[in-house]
């Protein structure tokens, strides 16, 4: 069965910190591997990732995917309070259904 | 910029009773999604709809769930007698291409609240 699991559940930071979220996957004929950001309603898109070892960056955001050990990850620098939010981290198989996991809620402090 | 559009954004209704959730999904996208949200859960996949057919369903998408693009704009889910369980967040989505993954584009979702 097709499954994303993301670590940590939860995590506390300050303003200022680096955080490091992570997602590992198992699915079926791999396609692609997306990562949303879940504030109030719905998730807003941040990266898609296809292709192993390219890093993707959007100012203090990036991610990068290894698909040897199938896993990605989101790290951010300089976090600020904006940045409180779920993570979702989402996976693509080969019926194009995307699975996501249940998400990092990242809190960032003051 | 385009976007997902669902209506109404929160619904109450008493168990046993059928709801339809309406979304209006980007309109050159030609792949579209219902998910749920049951409140501080994962989002969970329900269905994919494709060419005016279901292309993929979960578990979760049972006799009491049917979907339907009646005029070529909407995508509608209807749930024919709701459940306490059925209390969640739905999102529709929908993306442009059915042969290549790309960003799935959501909408605001709508909370159905089953008494």
């Amino acid at each position: 069965e097709d499954k994303v699991v993301q670590s940590p559940l939860s995590l506390v930071v300050h303003e200022g910190d680096t955080v490091t979220l992570n997602c590992s996957y198992e699915v079926t004929n791999f396609r692609s591997l997306l990562w949303y950001k879940q504030e109030k309603k719905a998730p807003t898109f941040l990266f898609m990732l296809t292709s192993s070892g390219i890093e993707k960056k959007s100012g203090r955001l990036s991610s990068i995917l290894d698909k040897k050990e199938l896993f990605s990850i989101l790290n951010i620098t300089a976090t600020q309070t904006g940045d409180s939010a779920i993570y979702l981290c989402a996976v693509v198989g080969g019926t194009y259904k995307y699975i996501f996991g249940t998400g990092t809620r990242l809190k960032v402090l003051a | 910029e385009p976007e997902v559009t669902q209506t109404p954004s929160h619904q109450v209704t008493q168990m046993g009773q059928e709801v339809i959730l309406r979304c209006v999904p980007i309109s050159n996208h030609l792949y579209f999604y219902w998910y749920r949200q049951i409140l501080g859960q994962k989002v969970e996949f329900l269905v994919s709809f494709y060419n005016n057919e279901i292309s993929e369903k979960s578990e979760i998408f049972d006799d009491q769930f049917s979907v339907e693009r009646p005029d070529g704009s909407n995508f509608t889910l209807k749930i024919r007698s709701t459940k306490l369980e059925d209390s969640a967040m739905y999102f529709c989505a929908s993306r442009i291409n059915p042969t290549n993954t790309g960003e799935l584009f959501f909408g605001e979702g709508s909370r159905l609240t089953v008494l």
